[in-house]
């Protein structure tokens, strides 16, 4: 059983480039989650999709970022006119149920650079 | 939401046991204790979790006092692959959001 699939695993782009970052999530997981850490920095919750569905997305910076998760494919977390800012680790996790004790299963992470 | 408090950084000798403590002392009645790590910068593993009762697996075991507000991970034997970023979270039950609040962790090093 594949783990967790991200894609790609390091990802260069020009200030005001888009950044596109996909998350396949664990055969039989319907819940993604996406999380972000800046360098020297600790994990932090950006978005929690299910299939179709926004769920929680109360760490997404309010411009320039976007979630989906469609019913077929993988996950997406978009960037738009990425900024230098955006330099960090996106890790994408995903569960098979939500609620209770269901831990949550990570991806190896997509490191983007903005130069 | 419950915070924890644990100790930035712990050394171990390779082979002895690294106890790991947690303090959340505001856990709530239905609120799981987890424990995840990191290694270098690779995604986030996770370890264990309970609520009440003591837990063992394959990677380690986790202690949670009898009035919940502390907790200790245990790793038996450990060896120089466990050197991480060790992350005490309580699950946040907020209505549909699963999402899991990350401290700053104990960076735990393993010495040979």
């Amino acid at each position: 059983n594949a783990g967790v699939m991200q894609n790609p695993r390091h990802l260069v782009r020009r200030r005001g480039q888009e950044a596109r970052l996909r998350c396949s999530p664990m055969k039989g997981h319907s819940h993604v989650y996406w999380y972000r850490q800046l360098p020297e920095e600790g994990l932090k919750f950006m978005v929690y999709l299910q299939k179709e569905n926004i769920i929680d997305e109360s760490g997404m910076p309010k411009e320039r970022f976007s979630a989906e998760f469609p019913k077929e494919g993988p996950s997406i977390l978009r960037i738009q006119q990425v900024v230098r800012g955006d330099s960090a680790a996106y890790f994408c996790a995903s569960s098979p149920l939500a609620g209770g004790s269901y831990e949550q299963y990570f991806g190896p992470g997509t490191r983007l650079t903005v130069t | 939401d419950a915070k924890t408090t644990q100790p930035p950084s712990m050394d171990c000798a390779e082979g002895r046991a690294a106890n790991l403590p947690c303090n959340h002392s505001t856990i709530s009645g239905n609120e799981y204790v987890y424990w995840y790590r990191q290694i270098h910068s690779q995604g986030p593993q996770y370890i264990i979790h309970g609520l009440k009762n003591n837990e063992t697996n394959e990677m380690a075991s986790l202690i949670i006092t009898e009035d919940r507000k502390s907790s200790t991970l245990i790793l038996p034997h450990a060896t120089l692959r466990d050197t991480a970023v060790y992350y005490c979270i309580v699950r946040i039950p907020q209505g549909g959001s699963e999402k899991l609040v990350f401290g700053k962790g104990t960076k735990l090093t393993v010495n040979p």
